[in-house]
């Protein structure tokens, strides 16, 4: 069965901390993204990475950043968590290609700054 | 620019009627991918469908059934004789083949009732 892992469910954090949110997926696949849902916004693409090393800018990347050291795994970094960031935070892969793969996601982190 | 809209937040239906979620599209362009996923209360979006821009074939999967219309660039989903397993949220996205990435688009989402 494929997976991609999130490696908490929920988190809480106060303002101010560096926050690390971790990924792993055991498929092998190229691609591996980061989304956070919020009411009425729907999915919004925070960083994204097509390999190793190799990170793009999503459409909201201010107060975060990304590491992708393995192809396995990606983090999502909030370097200064402020309440604003509080939200739904999903991450998913999918194999290369243009377009028209699907992306697998992983079960989401809830992540509330206090 | 690209762009998913999903009108309807909302939607309660009793178990047994049919329900159609309406996703509309813009893109400019020329080869692009539709998507629909659904996201029950685990959390975990779950995919549902793909169809790309070359194909406007109708497609039906149990009681799930798409009508892509690219004259009106919709991409509506409907649920036949729905269940209270369906209750959850619907998003629609787009993936366009120039960006390389597979980056997905999402709408907003449709949060579908089924009451028994």
């Amino acid at each position: 069965d494929v997976k991609v892992t999130q490696s908490s469910r929920y988190l809480v954090k106060r303002t101010g901390e560096k926050v690390f949110l971790e990924c792993v997926q055991d498929m092998d696949h190229e691609n591996m993204f980061w989304y956070r849902q919020d009411p009425g916004l729907g999915l919004r693409l925070i960083y994204f990475s097509y390999d190793v090393k190799m990170k793009e800018k999503g459409d909201i990347p201010e107060g975060y950043s990304v590491s992708r050291e393995k192809k396995e795994r990606f983090s999502l970094i909030l370097e200064s968590a402020s309440t604003n960031q509080t939200s739904m935070y999903l991450c998913a892969s999918s194999l290369a290609g243009q377009g028209n793969t699907e992306a697998f996601f992983g079960q989401g982190t809830r992540l509330t700054v206090v | 620019a690209q762009k998913v809209t999903q009108a309807q937040t909302e939607i309660s239906v009793v178990e047994k009627e049919d329900v159609t979620l309406d996703c509309v599209y813009e893109t400019r362009d020329t080869t692009y991918y539709l998507f629909w996923y659904k996201q029950p209360p685990s959390g975990e979006l779950v995919f549902l469908i793909r169809r790309n821009s070359f194909d406007e074939q109708n497609e039906i999967s149990g009681r799930y059934s798409w009508n892509f219309q690219k004259s009106t660039s919709s991409f509506n989903f409907t649920i036949t004789a729905s269940q209270v397993v369906d209750s959850a949220v619907y998003f629609c996205a787009l993936s366009e083949a120039q960006t390389g990435a597979n980056n997905l688009f999402f709408g907003t989402g449709t949060r579908l009732t089924v009451i028994p």
